[in-house]
């Protein structure tokens, strides 16, 4: 267990909806992850938080959006849901989120299947 | 140019053999660390070991060691008396320290295969 949680475990929803996935980082740990892992494209980062604050951004859609609130849990939003979208998402954390020797740790995944 | 190189896609090995997963990088950051994650089919990413660029010996946790060879710019994952529950994908990372210090790169996994 990596300390990491993420909530709902498995969700299925329809094309054109909206879904919240919500994720708590470890106890003392600063900077959240998140990390969108599909068949075809591997485990791809979307986006970085730090202390509420966005860090670093990488492949995001515009539908998509997260943020992280004042107890460091952070939620990622994801809109107008298509079949591709269909995907296991990944939170992660580490204690600052920075420099080479950082570790991220996993939470365990939220998978989304858009029917 | 790839950050993380696996080549082995899939990968056999005989219970209680010992099997090496290769994982090659590219960077021009002095300062970089590098990662290796287990993921089995239960979806979960399990960190198992980290090298940094400056350490002199190789890392090693348990039954994993990493064959760091600077010089190559290669990070091989050296699993001992592999046994049954190692049968998953195994994710190279790498983050470097100054550029673009806040992301993570994953190499596209490997698929390891213990046979009884």
């Amino acid at each position: 267990d990596s300390g990491v949680t993420q909530t709902p475990k498995h969700l299925i929803t329809a094309t054109g909806q909206r879904v919240t996935l919500r994720c708590s980082p470890r106890s003392g740990d600063l900077s959240v992850y998140w990390y969108q892992q599909s068949l075809d494209q591997g485990l791809q980062f979307l986006i970085q938080y730090y202390n509420g604050e966005e860090r670093a951004k990488g492949n995001i859609l515009e539908r998509f959006s997260a943020q992280q609130f004042p107890d460091l849990h952070s939620e990622l939003n994801l809109s107008s849901l298509e079949l591709g979208d269909s995907a296991l998402y990944f939170c992660a954390s580490s204690v600052f989120g920075g420099g080479s020797q950082e570790t991220q740790y996993f939470g365990p995944g939220t998978r989304l299947l858009v029917l | 140019a790839q950050k993380i190189t696996q080549t082995q896609p899939g990968m056999f090995v005989q219970e209680k053999e010992a099997v090496t997963l290769d994982c090659t990088y590219d960077t021009s950051d002095p300062s970089y660390g590098l990662f290796w994650y287990k993921q089995p089919s239960s979806g979960e990413m399990i960190f198992l070991i980290y090298q940094g660029s400056y350490d002199q010996q190789n890392a090693t946790e348990g039954r994993y060691s990493l064959n760091f060879q600077k010089a190559r710019k290669s990070a091989n994952l050296v699993i001992s008396a592999s046994q049954l529950g190692d049968s998953a994908m195994y994710f190279c990372a790498m983050r470097e320290g100054r550029r673009d210090f806040n992301k993570f790169y994953f190499g596209s996994g490997t698929k390891l295969n213990v046979k009884p």
